[in-house]
């Protein structure tokens, strides 16, 4: 597509629930990424993937969560037993760069806002 | 947490006036970038800086990568309402730029 996709565009979840959140990155780019925005805030790491390899994932608040992206395209980032913390904007980012190359191509998507009741 | 300190915090401005934010770090970046957000929708590159001193500009913005590396401003002149939103400055801690931290924003409102 023309842009990043993120679905669903809002998501609420009851304490304890799993839920998934989808990113279809722009064609053919190689680079993805996973931050997580709390309210007022900047977006923060979460996880880097290089195709299908999952190169960074030292941003990732708890072992709760889990990123995947099997293919090398459309990536899921899971978080299990949702606690009232992890409610924030999670925003998918893409690249065709590989890394070690000036930081320009980023295009993030428009997130998908997460509340935990 | 955050490692880039970004203010002020908020503005309130009236439309044709000059803006101007910073953002510093106790640490030294190689690159330094600023983004806008809108209500909604994700971040969007405005400008990019790759060396110490460089000034750049896009439009109605300028931008300048401080020459200790540990700072940057960004200049818009003459706002119009739509310059409206929150403006992030970001860089990588490392060079391949997997890890790329961001400012806590100045949220700008520019009234009509």
């Amino acid at each position: 597509g023309a842009g990043v996709s993120q679905s669903p565009r809002y998501k609420v979840a009851k304490r304890g629930q799993d839920v998934a959140l989808r990113c279809d990155p722009i064609s053919g780019h190689v680079s993805l990424f996973w931050y997580q925005q709390a309210l007022g805030q900047g977006p923060e790491f979460l996880t880097y993937f290089q195709n299908e390899a999952q190169l960074d994932k030292s941003g990732l608040p708890s072992d709760r969560f889990f990123a995947e992206r099997p293919e090398g395209s459309v990536s899921t980032l899971k978080i299990q037993r949702t606690q009232q913390e992890d409610s924030a904007v999670y925003l998918c980012a893409s690249s065709l760069e590989t890394g070690g190359e000036p930081a320009y191509g980023y295009t993030f998507g428009s997130g998908t806002r997460l509340t935990v009741v | 947490g955050q490692q880039l300190n970004q203010s002020p915090q908020s503005m309130f401005i009236q439309e044709g006036e000059d803006v101007s934010m910073n953002c510093t770090s106790s640490s030294i970046f190689n690159t330094w970038l600023w983004y806008k957000q809108d209500p909604g929708e994700g971040p969007v590159l405005l400008i990019a800086l790759y060396k110490a001193g460089e000034l750049t500009s896009n439009g109605r913005l300028t931008a300048q990568f401080g020459i200790t590396r540990k700072d940057s401003f960004l200049n818009i002149s003459a706002s119009i309402p739509s310059d409206v939103g929150i403006y992030f400055c970001a860089g990588p801690l490392t060079y391949n730029n997997n890890d790329m931290r961001f400012g806590a924003g100045t949220r700008l409102t520019v009234k009509p």
